[in-house]
């Protein structure tokens, strides 16, 4: 069955940076997009970026263009997000959540989240 | 971007209850449209992509329907299982956005 499980949230401070990772199994990595979500504490939902399947393209949200990046790592079948200049805005649990294919842009299968806390 | 609105914001209703959610767009999104549920402290459920394509495992009393700019998601009879927040989300074009969520409780 299909299993995503993030690591690497915690709590920076503004300025910072913080790397997220999800380990991905249940299904042929190199063939499905993925994507990061966040939710902000009693929120709704904010999708942040998008990692095609061969990582050639990649989308991300205005509220983070620029900050962070998104990557995966095939050998290692894992999803990242760097995240830089962190503000106190970008505290949430972030999902990683896999796409229904490459290009149907939504998602079927979810982690069970990281919460990163931004604060002095 | 693609603004979603979904109304209303919080619906109380009970056991056995019809129940409906709007989901509008703020462009033509034709067909492009799931629906998920989140429970408190945990992730998203995806119930229905495509505006009315149920998942798999997902049961029969959930529907959705609608194209272009609204879009419904209706719970034929709610059952305990069901009290939970529900969000909309557009899947025509990046940057991909939900709406603000519709929080199902007990009346």
């Amino acid at each position: 069955q299909v299993q995503l499980v993030e690591s690497g949230g915690g709590v920076v401070q503004p300025g910072g940076s913080l790397r997220l990772s999800c380990a991905a199994s249940g299904f042929t990595f190199t063939n499905y997009g993925l994507h990061w979500v966040r939710q902000a504490p009693g929120k709704g939902l904010e999708w942040v970026a998008f990692i095609r399947n061969d990582g050639t393209n990649k989308f991300y949200a205005d509220s983070v263009k620029g900050r962070f990046t998104i990557s995966r790592d095939t050998s290692k079948n894992t999803l990242y997000l760097q995240m830089d200049s962190l503000t106190v805005e970008d505290t949430a649990v972030y999902y990683c959540a896999k796409d229904r294919s490459s290009g149907w842009k939504y998602f079927d299968h979810w982690g069970q989240g990281t919460l990163v806390t931004v604060s002095s | 971007d693609i603004q979603m609105t979904q109304s209303p914001s919080t619906l109380s209703a009970s056991v056995g209850d019809r129940i409906t959610i709007t989901c509008r767009a703020s462009q033509n999104i034709s067909s492009w449209l799931a629906w998920y549920q989140q429970k408190p402290g945990n992730a998203p459920k995806l119930l229905i992509s495509q505006a009315s394509t149920l998942q798999s495992g997902v049961p029969s009393r959930f529907s959705g329907s609608g194209s272009g700019t609204e879009f419904t998601l209706t719970i034929s009879s709610l059952q305990p299982d069901d009290f939970a927040t529900y969000y909309c989300q557009q899947h025509n074009g990046y940057p991909l956005t939900f709406g603000g969520g519709t929080k199902v409780e007990i009346k």
